[in-house]
């Protein structure tokens, strides 16, 4: 069974700060990965996805993710946070033949000024 | 397209009476979704519907939920009666199937609080 873990409950940077949100899955053939984000009061919004090709994908508003077989993660990254990225992030691992995403339980990204 | 939409956005209701959440999917998108979210348990699949027919009602807690889906463009999730445990948020998402599996837009979602 695919199952997703995000280590980190919350994570707190600096505006300006580089971010990293980890992400690690369990899945023994190569899964499709994404991230979604979730602002305060609204439904998650898909930032990237990852099917297959180049395992550095990029989405929207500046973020990108690395998927690395080898170490079974997808970890999502920008270079510069802005006060607006504050928001929970959810990893998402959905295996071959399945139309139904496995969701981690979010990591709460604190932006401070 | 307006997106995912979905009605009421707040719902107060008192312990026993019927709770009825509406949703209008992305036009177009073949896959129709019900989630539940909340601090304790994260986000929870109640139950989804392929071409308006309910494929996997697995993750419905009890026989007090039903859903529904009449016709492509719109679906309703009762609860009835309702409890306090039900409150939650509840949001609707769609995917189309030509997006590639998995890819999924939410709604606003719906914050049900059961007194």
């Amino acid at each position: 069974a695919q199952s997703v873990t995000q280590p980190d409950i919350h994570i707190t940077v600096s505006e300006g700060a580089s971010l990293e949100l980890r992400c690690n899955y369990s899945y023994g053939a190569t899964p499709y990965l994404f991230w979604y984000v979730q602002s305060p009061g609204q439904g998650l919004q898909l930032l990237l996805k990852y099917f297959s090709g180049d395992t550095l994908v990029q989405g929207i508003k500046g973020f990108e993710a690395e998927f690395k077989r080898s170490q079974s993660s997808f970890n999502l990254r920008k270079p510069s946070v802005h006060w607006s990225d504050a928001a929970e992030y959810f990893c998402a691992v959905l295996s071959g033949g399945s139309y139904i995403p496995t969701f981690g339980r979010g990591t709460s990204l604190i932006v401070h000024p | 397209d307006a997106g995912v939409i979905q009605s009421p956005r707040h719902e107060v209701t008192e312990m026993g009476q019927e709770v009825t959440l509406r949703c209008k999917p992305i036009s177009g998108h073949d896959y129709l979704f019900w989630y539940r979210q909340t601090m304790m348990r994260g986000l929870e699949l109640l139950i989804y519907f392929n071409n308006n027919v309910p494929i996997d009602d697995s993750g419905m807690p009890e026989d007090r939920f039903s859903a529904k889906m009449p016709n492509a463009s719109f679906s309703t999730l009762k609860i009835q009666p309702s409890e306090p445990r039900d409150s939650a948020v509840y949001f609707c998402a769609s995917s189309p199937l030509a997006g590639g599996p998995g890819e999924q837009y939410f709604g606003p979602g719906t914050r049900l609080t059961v007194t």
